[in-house]
Formats: C-alpha cells, sequence, structure tokens
C-alpha cells in the first residue's frame, strides 16, 4: 500500500537549518509530484512548495522563496524538505503528500513531522 | 494568490443533522476545488475533488457542489465520526491555497 513515512521530530534553535525527509513507497516514486505542507498550532493548512521527483525541478510559494529547498533521491525514493533561517514563527507540524489520482489533488499524506523552533 | 474564504468557522451540529460549509475564492478556479477532513493530531484526508468527485472510500453522505468561485460540501446525516476540521483548497494554480478550516463541534 502507499505509504509516506517522514522524519522524526525537530528541536532547532533559530536562525538554524531543518532538512525533513518523506520516503515513499507502494507506487513508482519518479511518476508523482511530493508537495509539502505545513501546519502551524491551531492554524490551517500552508501550502510550501512541490518537487518534481522526476527530475527534480521544484515551485516554491513566494513567501518560502530563498528559504526553502525540496530535492530528492530517487535511489531511496526519498523526498527532502529543507527550511533555513528558522524563526519561532516557523514551529509547526510539516507535512509531505502525493498526488497518486489526479494532478495536484493531494490523496496521500505523511504523518507530519513536528519541528519545534526555540531558543 | 487565489484566496480561499470559508464560512461558517465553526459549527456545531448533532448527529442526524445535515449540514452545509460553503468557501468562496477569491476568483474562478475552473472547478480544481477539493475538500479535507482532518482530526486532531492527524493529517488530512482527502474527501473530494473536482468540486464533487469522492474519494475512494468515503461515504455518499459527503457531497460537493458548486461552480466558478463559490463552492459547498454538504454531510446529509452527521455520524460521531464526522466531527473534525474541515478544509477547502484550489488547486487551479500555483501557490496552492486552502480555506481556514471549519471546525465542526457537536
Amino acid at each position: 500500500q502507499v505509504q509516506l513515512v517522514q522524519s522524526g521530530p525537530e528541536l532547532k534553535k533559530p536562525g538554524a537549518s531543518v532538512k525533513v525527509s518523506c520516503k515513499a513507497s507502494g507506487y513508482t516514486f519518479t511518476n508523482y509530484y511530493i508537495y509539502w505542507v505545513r501546519q502551524a498550532p491551531g492554524q490551517g493548512l500552508e501550502w510550501l512548495g512541490l518537487v518534481n521527483p522526476s527530475d527534480g525541478s521544484t515551485k516554491y510559494a513566494q513567501k518560502f522563496q530563498g528559504r526553502v529547498t525540496m530535492t530528492r533521491d530517487t535511489s531511496t525514493s526519498t523526498a527532502y524538505m529543507e527550511l533555513s533561517s528558522l524563526k519561532s514563527e516557523d514551529t509547526a507540524v510539516y507535512f509531505c503528500s502525493a498526488d497518486l489520482g489526479q494532478l495536484s489533488v493531494l490523496d496521500h499524506w505523511g504523518r507530519g513531522t513536528l519541528l519545534t523552533v526555540s531558543s | 494568490d487565489i484566496q480561499m474564504t470559508q464560512s461558517p468557522s465553526s459549527l456545531s451540529a448533532s448527529v442526524g443533522d445535515r449540514v452545509t460549509i460553503t468557501c468562496r475564492a477569491s476568483q474562478g478556479i475552473n472547478d480544481y476545488l477539493a475538500w479535507f477532513q482532518q482530526k486532531p493530531g492527524k493529517a488530512p484526508k482527502s474527501l473530494i475533488y473536482a468540486v464533487s468527485s469522492l474519494q475512494t472510500g468515503v461515504p455518499s453522505r459527503f457531497s460537493g457542489s458548486g461552480s466558478g468561485t463559490d463552492f459547498t460540501l454538504t454531510i446529509s446525516s452527521l455520524q460521531p465520526e464526522d466531527f473534525a476540521t474541515y478544509y477547502c483548497q484550489q488547486y487551479d494554480s500555483y501557490p496552492l491555497t486552502f480555506g481556514q478550516g471549519t471546525k465542526l463541534e457537536i
């Protein structure tokens, strides 16, 4: 069955960087985009961007341009999201998702990775 | 960016009730509208895409409708497991954007 398994919780200091992983299984990794969405405590959902595992191309939300880098490793079917210059406002659960049905319909999700940014 | 506005922000209802949640886009989105259900501590679950197409396994008490900029999610007869937060999302253009959520409470 399709699974997106994310890395564990992270605690970082302001100004640091974090790299979250999302390991895909149960489908052909290179055929479907991986999307990253975050959710601050008690807040709604916010899209950060996507990576095309086939060629590594990316598209980022303007808000995160220059601070986010999304990559993939096709040998391990793993996508990565790196966020730099962390601020307390980046404290959130970060989800990866895939659109295995319709393009851009986020029909499969990882369980989320909690990032806490605190001094 | 396309803004998605949901109403109401919260809703109190009872088992067996029919409820409707509204989502309005700031511009036309060519029916590229999805609905998600999220329970506390869990990832969102895709319910509906393309305004009215149910994902596999989603009960038929859920339905979606609308066109242009105005859309609705209807739950025909609330079940205990339906109490959650619901989000609409447009996927007509990047950045993908979500409504602010509607919390459905008992």
